[in-house]
């Protein structure tokens, strides 16, 4: 049921663009996104809540395909500071209640 | 706004201990959730609290682990008779915990336990 995430790791140039792929085999009710960083707490970047939504903010963008049940997280113009490993969170519903699993996270590093 | 904080950030212990970490959520937050992270792994949900009454373990959780959260507010996470397989980082978020709502959580800074 753990979301799987590709690729793994990614390097990059700045400036350059990337994208991560979360899918699950489980339906999904919502896909969460952090991003963290070495010895630090996961950060929240955005939640996608329904099939076909897409958000984004600066220049980090994603999106939800309810019904292949994936989501992607795009990575435009990459700065230095994006480096870290990006983690999808998928919501389920299991046992009475929500939770959120977790992917392996894919690690991103930009450089100069 | 203070987000969440975490106490100790590191702990260090021999096999056969017992530890005790603690967590102090956002406080307009009712839900507090407890994670374990291994290297090269995302977070692995171990168990959560809707206010005091904690709502569901993880088959991860053994009998070794408890958690618990008095009054609502802050919550203490105790492993008995530490193992190796143990070390790792524990993780706290906690969220709003609208009813029937997906919400965010907010990650703390984690305690990083090692067993020797």
């Amino acid at each position: 049921q753990q979301p799987v995430q590709s690729p793994q790791a990614v390097i990059l140039r700045e400036g350059e663009d990337a994208v991560i792929n979360c899918s699950s085999s489980k339906a999904l009710y919502s896909v969460h996104w952090y991003r963290q960083k070495h010895g630090e707490a996961p950060v929240f970047l955005m939640i996608l809540l329904k099939g076909g939504e897409q958000k984004g903010h600066d220049k980090i963008s994603a999106s939800f395909n309810e019904k292949k049940q994936q989501s992607s997280l795009y990575l435009t113009a990459s700065q230095l500071s994006y480096s870290g490993t990006y983690f999808c969170g998928t919501e389920i519903y299991e046992g009475g209640s929500e939770k959120l699993v977790f992917g392996k996270g894919t690690k991103l590093t930009v450089n100069p | 706004d203070t987000g969440v904080s975490q106490d100790p950030r590191h702990k260090i212990t021999k096999r056969g201990q017992n530890v005790t970490f603690r967590c102090d959520p956002i406080s307009e937050h009712n839900r507090l959730y407890w994670y374990r992270q291994t290297l090269g792994q995302g977070p692995e949900f171990l168990t959560y609290f809707q206010n005091e009454a904690q709502l569901e373990k993880s088959r991860l959780l053994s009998d070794r682990f408890s958690a618990e959260r008095p009054k609502g507010s802050f919550s203490t996470l105790e492993i008995q008779r530490t193992e190796q397989g143990d070390s790792a980082m524990y993780l706290c978020a906690s969220s709003f915990g609208l009813a029937g709502k997906t919400d965010t959580q907010y990650f703390g800074p984690g305690t990083r336990l090692t067993v020797l």
